[in-house]
Parts: structure tokens; sequence; C-alpha cells
């Protein structure tokens, strides 16, 4: 059973960077597609950006300008940096996996979340 | 980007009753949508995908319909575990997600 773990500060003060990792196991990252998604209090979910074990990535539109995926396929881990926050980035930060071969599917394994609050 | 509706946003159900969810894409999805159920505290379920297909594990209580840009979830005989918050996904064009609907005890 593939598992997820979100880790990283939980407390970021506005304009500055958020760094988080997320490890997987009990499985590799080869094959698949991995994201990271975000959900604002009481807000619905939405995708950052995805990335495969080789580096292919792609970000939304909306954040790209902030936002950098990266893999380390030796430590099965891969990461999310984004600059510049506001209070508006305050958010249950989610890893998760495409769940066929390719960046068309739903995400079927999910990490449990990282809450990340931008505040001074 | 492609505009996720849902609704209702709020649905009360009695235990062992229908429930019926909707949710619209604002363009074209095929059959590439989701649903996931999301509990407090916890990360999303996926529970179909699709369009109609149900995720490993899933009760076959629960099933999904529709193409295009109107879907449906259905859980035929509602458990107390099922009272949760439902949300569709599509990634037909890249990703985007409804805004969920809870569905609560009556």
């Amino acid at each position: 059973q593939v598992q997820l773990q979100e880790s990283g500060p939980g407390l970021v003060k506005p304009s500055e960077t958020l760094s988080l990792t997320c490890s997987v196991s009990g499985g590799s990252l080869s094959t698949f597609f991995w994201s990271w998604l975000r959900q604002a209090p009481g807000r619905g979910l939405e995708w950052i950006a995805y990335i495969s074990s080789s580096g292919s990535t792609n970000y939304n539109p909306s954040l790209r300008s902030r936002v950098n995926i990266s893999v380390a396929p030796s430590k099965n881990q891969f990461s999310l940096r984004l600059t510049s926050v506001t209070a508006a980035d305050t958010a249950v930060y989610y890893c998760a996996r495409v769940g066929v071969v390719g960046v068309r599917g739903p995400y079927d394994f999910w990490g449990q979340g990282a809450m990340v609050t931008v505040s001074s | 980007e492609v505009v996720m509706t849902q609704s209702p946003a709020t649905l009360s159900v009695s235990p062992g009753d229908r429930a019926t969810l909707s949710c619209r894409a604002s363009q074209s999805v095929n059959t590439n949508l989701a649903w996931y159920q999301q509990k407090p505290g916890q990360a999303p379920r996926l529970l179909i995908y699709g369009a109609s297909t149900r995720a490993t594990g899933v009760p076959s209580r629960f099933s999904g319909s529709g193409s295009g840009t109107d879907f449906t979830l259905t859980i035929s005989s509602l458990q107390s575990e099922d009272f949760a918050v439902y949300c569709c996904q599509q990634y037909n064009n890249w990703y985007t997600f409804g805004q969920g609907t809870k569905l609560e005890i009556k």
C-alpha cells in the first residue's frame, strides 16, 4: 500500500517561502505523476503542480510565477516551494499520486495533509 | 479553466435513504470525472473515477453516472459512515474541483 507523508513548517511569515516535502513509502516514484494540492479553510481543493520521477513538471497558471516542484527519486521524495506567501496561502497542503500512467487521472493516494499558516 | 459546480451545497438525508448529488462542468470533460469523500481532518478518499468506475474497496452502494458536462453520484442506502463532504474533480483539462456537497443526517 502506497503511503504519502507531508513534512515542513506549519508557520511561515508573510513574504517568505513555504517549503514542504512529501515522502513516499510502499512504492516507487517511477511510472506515476505526483502532485501538490491545497485546501484553504472553508474552500474547495486547488491543484498546485505535478511532477514525474524524471522531472517533467507543470503548474497551475494562477500560481506558476511563485511555485517550484522538484523530485528526489533516490529518496522517494518530492518537494514544493511557494515564494512570497501571503495570508491567502494559508491552507492544508496535500501531496497525492495520479492513479494512472500519465497525467490524465484521478488522485488515488493522498497524504494526511499539512496545515500551513501564513502569519507574522 | 474548467469550473465545476456542485449542487446542492448541503443535502439532508435519513439513514437508509438514497442520496443524489450533482456536479456540472463549465465545458465538456468527457468522462474524466472523479468523486471523492472527505471527512473532517482527513484527506479525500477516491470513490469513483472515469465518471462511473468504483475505486478499489468502495462499496457497491456508491455509483456514478454522466458524461460531458453533467454528472451524478448516487448513494443507494445511506450508512452512518457516509455522512461527509463529497466533491467532484475533472481531470480532462488540468485538474479542478467542485466546492463540495455536505451530506448531513436528517
